[in-house]
């Protein structure tokens, strides 16, 4: 049961344009969401997280949008840059000490 | 900067054969997680400590992994006997709170083959 899906497993986008990558989830008990980026022989690393009482978070040229009666996500990064490129986890979290859920990630390609 | 830091990073066991990754966690972070990534998916939480307690092992498979962090700071993941189908990224992390409050921190992981 895959509880945070991202759909879309790859995304190309040209440098300088905005990126979008999607996530979903499923449970209603999900309070807390962020978003990993992974270079290729590399751990993950934080981008970016939103609390489910906020629908909009922004750090520089990252945001992440939540649509709670949707149960969607996304994040935008604008201006896309090439160093970007990498693979971008969803993950969530009831909060608390319960354990964090990662989607399937999704590989973003920025062509210079 | 403070990182986690993992070894192997690299490990190339035989079927049935005994394997052991360790963790230690970035100074002063009371949980730790460990995580199994295969190739296309996401990291998939094996076991969580808080301190030296776990308080999520749901998704180990006890009967050949087990975790120990014996005195709240460095861990150790020990599978025995090794399976092909435990080829993956194992992942460490840790946190300075509990996970629905901060992001953790990633080591670069150990990437395991069983052949």
């Amino acid at each position: 049961d895959q509880q945070v899906k991202q759909n879309s497993p790859s995304l190309s986008v040209q440098e300088g344009r905005i990126s979008i990558l999607n996530c979903d989830y499923t449970n209603s008990m999900f309070d807390y969401f962020l978003w990993y980026k992974k270079y290729p022989a590399e751990g993950p690393t934080f981008l970016i997280s939103i609390s489910s009482i906020k629908d909009k978070n922004e750090d520089g040229r990252f945001t992440v949008f939540l649509n709670k009666s949707a149960k969607h996500l996304s994040l935008h990064i604008v201006p896309s840059q090439p160093g970007d490129s990498a693979v971008y986890f969803c993950a969530a979290s009831p909060g608390g000490y319960q354990k964090v859920t990662f989607g399937t990630g999704t590989k973003l390609q920025v062509i210079p | 900067e403070a990182e986690v830091a993992q070894s192997p990073r690299y490990k190339i066991t035989e079927k049935s054969q005994a394997v052991a990754f360790w963790c230690d966690p970035i100074s002063g972070h009371a949980t730790l997680y460990w995580y199994r990534q295969i190739l296309g998916q996401g990291p998939e939480l094996l076991v969580q400590f808080q301190d030296e307690s776990v308080v999520d092992d749901s998704q180990l498979p006890k009967d050949r992994f087990s975790a120990e962090r014996l005195k709240g700071v460095d861990s150790t993941l020990k599978i025995q006997p090794a399976e092909l189908g435990d080829s993956a990224m194992y992942l460490c992390a840790s946190s300075s709170l509990p996970p629905g409050g901060t992001e953790a921190f990633f080591g670069q992981g150990t990437r395991l083959t069983v052949v």
